[in-house]
């Protein structure tokens, strides 16, 4: 099976700028995150979805940053202007729950191999 | 809250050397408990998990049991190679009731030097 695939892998881009990174997540999976991982505040959660439905943005650093999930198979997270504090690795990843009982009992994240963006 | 922490890096080791990586948590209910590692360049992996006091997780030689009495869940292996050089993560989810986001602690690097 693939598994979560990211795009682009390296992004440099100008201050200012729109950037978008793209995410396919496992097939069938039902929940997608993503997640942003620097030096300095290690990893963070962005935001999450649940079937196509975002659950928790709080994590969203500001309005520059937006992501969506117009179906199963596709996410993006946009973030315009682009500004050189925003520079770091930004991970998609997935994971299955469904109506496994007990919920939330050792469910496995599957992380892509992450987009590397360097704001100049 | 429900939180992760996870004992300072980094750590640098020689080669076959026994290795132990701290984590305690902090967590209402009855959470699962994970490693995660991260290889250079590469996204996190599951390594090994938990989800109930007492389980033993294992995988690729590294071990790590669920202690609820000291809320904490060590990962060992018993010699290292150069190939486990990597930043481990420990992580929980806190509650079996309800899907919750993964809370991750900060990371260990490890370097293992032949």
């Amino acid at each position: 099976d693939a598994g979560v695939i990211q795009s682009p892998r390296h992004e440099v881009t100008e201050m200012g700028q729109e950037v978008t990174l793209r995410c396919k997540p496992i097939s069938g999976h039902d929940y997608l995150f993503w997640y942003r991982q620097t030096m300095m505040r290690g990893l963070e959660l962005l935001i999450y979805f649940n079937n196509n439905v975002p659950i928790d943005d709080s994590g969203m650093p500001e309005d520059r940053f937006s992501a969506k999930m117009p179906n199963a198979s596709f996410s993006t997270l946009k973030i315009q202007p682009s500004e050189p504090r925003d520079s770091a690795v930004y991970f998609c990843a997935s994971s299955l729950v469904g109506d496994r009982l007990p919920l939330g009992s050792g469910n496995t994240i599957y992380f892509g191999e992450g987009s590397w963006l360097t704001v100049v | 809250g429900n939180s992760v922490t996870q004992m300072e890096g980094p750590v640098t080791l020689s080669e076959e050397a026994f290795l132990t990586i701290n984590c305690t948590y902090t967590a209402t209910g009855y959470p699962s408990l994970f490693w995660y590692v991260q290889y250079p360049g590469e996204g996190l992996q599951l390594l090994l998990k938990a989800t109930k006091a007492d389980d033993k997780g294992s995988n690729k030689g590294f071990e790590a049991t669920y202690r609820k009495e000291t809320t904490s869940f060590h990962l060992e292996k018993g010699s290292v190679q150069v190939s486990d050089s990597a930043v481990y993560f420990c992580a929980l989810t806190p509650s079996k009731t309800s899907y919750d986001k993964v809370i991750f602690g900060p990371g260990t690097s490890l370097s293992v030097i032949p």
